[in-house]
């Protein structure tokens, strides 16, 4: 199989707080691996992929400063909100693919509500 | 830019009554087409890779097709545990890296009923 876990499922916390989301590949290395944001009844829109010990590579528009992604370890990677705001509260998911090219498997996403 | 648009939107079926759901797509050098089931408040689920013009993938009541301009996930005689989006993503060629991100198309709402 190809099991990704995310955690946590669901987390709701005050303006101005920090959020940490953790995304774990449990029987699989990932070389890379990826962070999506969707809303109600859209699709996936894609944040920014990471690979194991390098920098994420992120998507026009998304702020780098705010959604800080770390990718620790071929079975880890972590995204902080930082200062989140109620804009911010979204569906956020994880996904992760064993090699270049190879499908992604999704984690079950983290509902982020921001109060 | 490479684009992806699924029909219909949503769709309503009888329990046992057959369907198929589109996705066309514009890419520049399609790498792989790839099929995936969302359950509501869950994460995509992979269904299946296609890489080809005229390959077809099976899995229980589910078969994917590709052509070079579209792919049809065809259901046959669903039940209503079938009632999930289908989700519809093109990977292109191009660098590492980039090259490996998705594009996903806005998904059909399929429903089964008993």
């Amino acid at each position: 199989g190809a099991v990704v876990s995310q955690h946590p499922s669901w987390v709701i916390c005050k303006s101005g707080t920090s959020v940490k989301i953790e995304c774990r590949s449990l029987d699989f290395q990932a070389t890379t691996m990826f962070w999506y944001r969707q809303f109600p009844k859209q699709s996936l829109m894609l944040m920014a992929t990471s690979n194991e010990g390098s920098k994420a590579t992120y998507e026009q528009g998304v702020e780098k400063d705010k959604f800080l992604i770390n990718h620790a370890s071929l079975t880890l990677s972590t995204l902080t909100v930082t200062s989140a705001h109620p804009e911010d509260s979204s569906f956020y998911i994880c996904s992760a693919s064993r090699q270049l090219y190879q499908p992604q498997h999704f984690g079950d996403g983290t509902r982020l509500s921001i109060l | 830019e490479d684009q992806v648009t699924q029909s219909p939107e949503a769709l309503r079926l009888q329990e046992g009554e057959s369907s198929s759901l589109n996705c066309s797509y514009t890419v520049s050098g399609l790498r792989g087409l790839f099929w995936y089931r969302q359950d509501p408040g869950k994460g995509p689920e992979f269904l299946f890779t296609l890489y080809s013009a005229g390959e077809e993938k099976e899995k229980e009541r589910l078969k994917a097709t590709l052509t070079k301009k579209e792919s049809f996930l065809h259901i046959t005689a669903p039940k209503p545990e079938d009632s999930a989006t289908y989700l519809c993503a093109v990977q292109a060629s191009g660098k590492e890296t980039s090259g490996s991100r998705l594009t996903f198309g806005e998904g059909t709402q399929l429903t089964v009923n008993p």
